[in-house]
């Protein structure tokens, strides 16, 4: 149980183009979704908390008109990169939790390649 | 302020030795402690987390220890296998189910 899936897996598109991610919760119901990005060989860092019904709560330093964040459903949560630069080049992944306790679990990643 | 460090960027072990992952956290608020494994391209895996009213959790042949008073964790793999081999990340959490805050991550190479 508790499967997030993540689509696309790798993505590459022109600098000044719109990217959209998504993250679905597949055998549960997600009211909150996070969303983190990964530059090589560094540690994962949270961009925004995606709530169902309601806006995305950004991170300091997040810019939320660049990384637009959509919760329309339980299930669903998407990342739209809007205006793609080369520095947006990175993994994203998104997360959820699935029933009790501390446990979260995460999609398998989008490699974003801008170019 | 990095709220959770692994001051170990590597590790090398031979297959069927222990591997002890260290992780130290400044924020005495944390209230679960979770350790995951990450492969290239893809996301983290969860492994096995704890309380912070615990001191031990095992898991198989993972075992996680909490050291509140000095505001550190380790995770003991015992025996290491070839497939051990990736990042490990530690992560903090306030209220289950919460946002992660991750560490550096430690790379651990298993050696046959």
């Amino acid at each position: 149980g508790a499967v997030v899936s993540q689509h696309p897996s790798r993505v590459i598109c022109k600098s000044g183009t719109s990217v959209k991610i998504e993250c679905r919760s597949l055998d549960f119901q997600a009211t909150t979704m996070f969303w983190y990005r990964q530059f090589p060989k560094q540690s994962l860092m949270l961009m925004a908390t995606s709530n169902e019904g309601s806006k995305a709560t950004y991170e300091q330093g997040v810019e939320k008109d660049k990384f637009l964040i959509n919760h329309a459903s339980l299930t669903l949560s998407t990342l739209t990169v809007t205006s793609a630069h080369p520095e947006d080049s990175s993994f994203y992944i998104c997360s959820a939790r699935g029933g009790t306790g501390p446990r979260v679990t995460f999609g398998s990643g989008t490699r974003l390649t801008v170019v | 302020d990095q709220q959770v460090k692994q001051n170990s960027p590597s590790l090398s072990v031979q297959e069927g030795r222990i591997s002890i992952l260290n992780c130290d956290y400044t924020n005495s608020m944390f209230d679960y402690f979770l350790w995951y494994k990450k492969y290239p391209a893809e996301g983290p895996t969860f492994l096995i987390s704890i309380s912070s009213i615990k001191d031990k959790n095992e898991d198989g042949r993972f075992t996680v220890f909490l050291n509140k008073s000095a505001k550190h964790l380790s995770l003991h793999i015992v025996p290491s296998q070839p497939g051990d081999s990736a990042v490990y990340f530690c992560a903090a959490q306030k209220a289950a189910g919460n946002k992660l805050t991750f560490g550096g991550g430690t790379r651990v190479l298993v050696k046959p």
